[in-house]
């Protein structure tokens, strides 16, 4: 069965180290897309992909790079991780840019 | 600017008792509309959509949602809550100037039994 993985699931890192979480899909969707999930603030875009080589920013995209090399995957890096991107964050692909969104399973991030 | 708003932020039903999730969203055309559920510790699902069509759509578990252009609004539905139930709704709309989805801040449903 086609799926989305992330990771690590959880992970914890100090104030201004580097981290990449991991985000791989078999759906073989061009659309994949990186949020956030804090209280209150439901789920916030950070950075989005509609294919191989093409990235663009989201509403919260400071602080954070994408890079997209293959359909499958979509790392997401913090260059110098702060206090204030402790979060839940998830990984999601579609087929339309418009459509249903696939997600995964989420990797918690703590930054200390 | 676009928008999504969940009004009710917690919401607490007896089981077997009838839902409704609210939803309204800043728009000027017809907006693609989705919700998803979230389980403790798990992703999002998606209980439902609506592009175009019917205007009531049916989605799975039980669930449906009625699209009321008029009141810009696209409210959750489901006539017996079971407790499995319990979990956190977002909303979703899409919209064809921004070629993005943005989320309402979810409404956590808790269920008595």
């Amino acid at each position: 069965d086609a799926e989305i993985t992330q990771s690590p699931r959880h992970k914890i890192i100090e104030t201004g180290r580097q981290v990449t979480l991991a985000c791989h899909q078999t759906w073989n969707h061009n659309n994949m897309f990186w949020y956030r999930q804090d209280l209150g603030h439901g789920l916030r875009l950070i950075h989005y992909s509609y294919g191989v080589h093409d990235t663009n920013k989201g509403e919260v995209s400071d602080g954070y790079s994408v890079s997209r090399s293959n359909t499958e995957d979509l790392p997401l890096t913090l260059e110098s991780a702060a206090s204030s991107q402790t979060s839940v964050y998830f990984c999601a692909s579609s087929r339309e840019v418009l459509g249903e969104q696939y997600f995964g399973p989420g990797t918690r991030l703590t930054v200390t | 600017a676009q928008s999504v708003t969940q009004p009710d932020i917690h919401i607490t039903v007896s089981e077997g008792a009838s839902l409704e999730l609210r939803c309204n969203y800043s728009y000027g055309a017809t907006p693609y509309l989705f919700w998803y559920v979230q389980s403790p510790g798990q992703g999002l699902q998606l209980l439902l959509k609506y592009f175009s069509g019917d205007t009531l759509v049916q989605g799975i578990k039980g669930f449906e949602a009625e699209f009321k252009r008029s009141q810009s609004s696209f409210n959750l539905r489901k006539p017996s809550v079971h407790w499995s139930d319990a979990a956190e709704y977002f909303c979703a709309v899409g919209m064809d100037s921004s070629y993005k989805l943005i989320f309402g801040s979810g409404t956590r449903l808790l269920v008595r039994p």
